[in-house]
Order: C-alpha cells, then structure tokens, then sequence
C-alpha cells in the first residue's frame, strides 16, 4: 500500500548529540512536511519541501534543519538537542500545494517519538 | 494569522452518551479549508473530515456528525451514542491556500482529550 513512512518509530538520543529523523513516502507527492507535536499539545509546523524547495516557519529554531535529497525520501536533522525538543515529530505528504479551488490532503506518518537524555 | 480554538481541554463521557466537540476558527481568508483529525494513544493522525470554506452543508457519517457555520466562525463535531473505542484527542485544524509567501500547512488546536467510560 501506498504510505507514508517514519523510521525510527521511537528515537532516544542525548544531550547535544545530533540526530536524524527519517520520512519516506511512496505516495510520489510533491509536499513533504515535518510537524512538532510536544506532550499534551497540537501538532506544530516547523518547514516543508514543495518539491526541491524548502520553506521555513518563521519560529523554527535553527537547531532544526531538513533534506531532501529526492522525491521519496525527507530528513529532520537536530544539530544539538535539548531536553525541550522531545516530542513525536510527524511527517506528512500532499501531491500539491492548496489552492482556492482545491485542497490536497495531508496523509501523515505514524510519527517518530524523540526522547532526549 | 490564522488560528484554531479548542476550548474543551478533556470531555468524560459514559458510553452511549451523545457528545460534541467544539471548534472555532480565526482567518482573514475568503477561502479555507477545516478538518478534524483523531489521535489515538498511539500517537498517528486520523483523517477525518474536511470541509471546504465554500461548501456550508453539514455531513454525517455513521455516529459522526458536523456542523460548520460560518456565521459563527465555527465547526463543531459530535458522536452519536459513543463508543470506548471513541476515546482519543481530536483536534480541529485549519489551512489557507498556498499564497506563495505563507506557510502551506495545517494549523491545529490544542486538541480535546475525549474520554468515554464503559
């Protein structure tokens, strides 16, 4: 079946040691986007590629960049994690952008679940 | 800015009870698009609505029913006769066409941590 895929499901990692969270997608969409989603709170986005082009949010942090070095696949790299970036971290697909006529629908991944020692 | 509001924190229930959700939303946008998601203790995301700014028809599927009103800046979500299984956090969210400077992603609620006891 066509997905959305996240590897790890659960990460830890400590302290100011970089990590990487991976997506994949078979869906051949042109989005991919990464969302923080902290204990107890709403999903947060943080950037998202429109193909090779990424968008940043304008409150998310520098510690946290992306990649994506093809259409399938897409990483969320933390240069130095803190305590305060454990959360799931969700990533989600759509075969295009939203227009005013038309909605693409996000499928999401099942998320990857960060915990910081 | 756009902006979703749950004020429900947590809902307890007894099974079979009906039950609604409550959503309001913020936009300056003419067009928009609001969704209802549910996430079980898992942690995915599950689809399950959208509605469409231009389209005010309510829609029941099953035990689910929704209610947009524009008038009220608001789409409420209710379960008919709920179930254990209905147990989970049920956000509201909102996206806004790709306007080329934006963001192009779903802005979401706080959520409500909906609880049905047998």
């Amino acid at each position: 079946d066509a997905m959305v895929i996240q590897n790890p499901r659960y990460q830890v990692t400590q302290f100011g040691k970089p990590v990487t969270l991976s997506c994949s997608q078979t869906l051949n969409h042109n989005v991919m986007y990464w969302y923080q989603q902290k204990s107890s709170q709403a999903p947060k986005l943080l950037f998202h590629y429109y193909d090779k082009d990424f968008n940043n949010e304008a409150d998310t942090p520098d510690n946290f960049q992306s990649r994506r070095p093809n259409t399938s696949f897409c990483f969320l790299d933390i240069r130095s994690p803190g305590l305060g970036d454990a959360a799931m971290y969700l990533c989600a697909t759509s075969r295009d952008r939203s227009g005013s006529k038309t909605y693409n629908e996000q499928f999401f991944g099942p998320g990857t679940r960060l915990t910081v020692l | 800015a756009q902006k979703v509001t749950q004020a429900q924190t947590e809902i307890s229930v007894v099974e079979k009870e009906d039950v609604t959700l409550d959503c309001v939303y913020e936009t300056r946008d003419t067009t928009y698009y609001l969704f209802w998601y549910k996430q079980p203790p898992s942690g995915e995301l599950v689809f399950l609505i959208r509605r469409n700014s231009f389209d005010e028809q309510n829609e029941i599927s099953g035990r689910y029913s929704w209610n947009f009103q524009k008038s009220t800046s608001s789409f409420n979500f209710t379960i008919t006769a709920s179930q254990v299984v209905d147990s989970a956090v049920y956000f509201c969210a909102l996206s806004e066409p790709y306007s080329g400077g934006g963001a192009d992603g779903l802005t979401f609620g706080k959520g409500t941590h909906l609880i049905i006891q047998p």
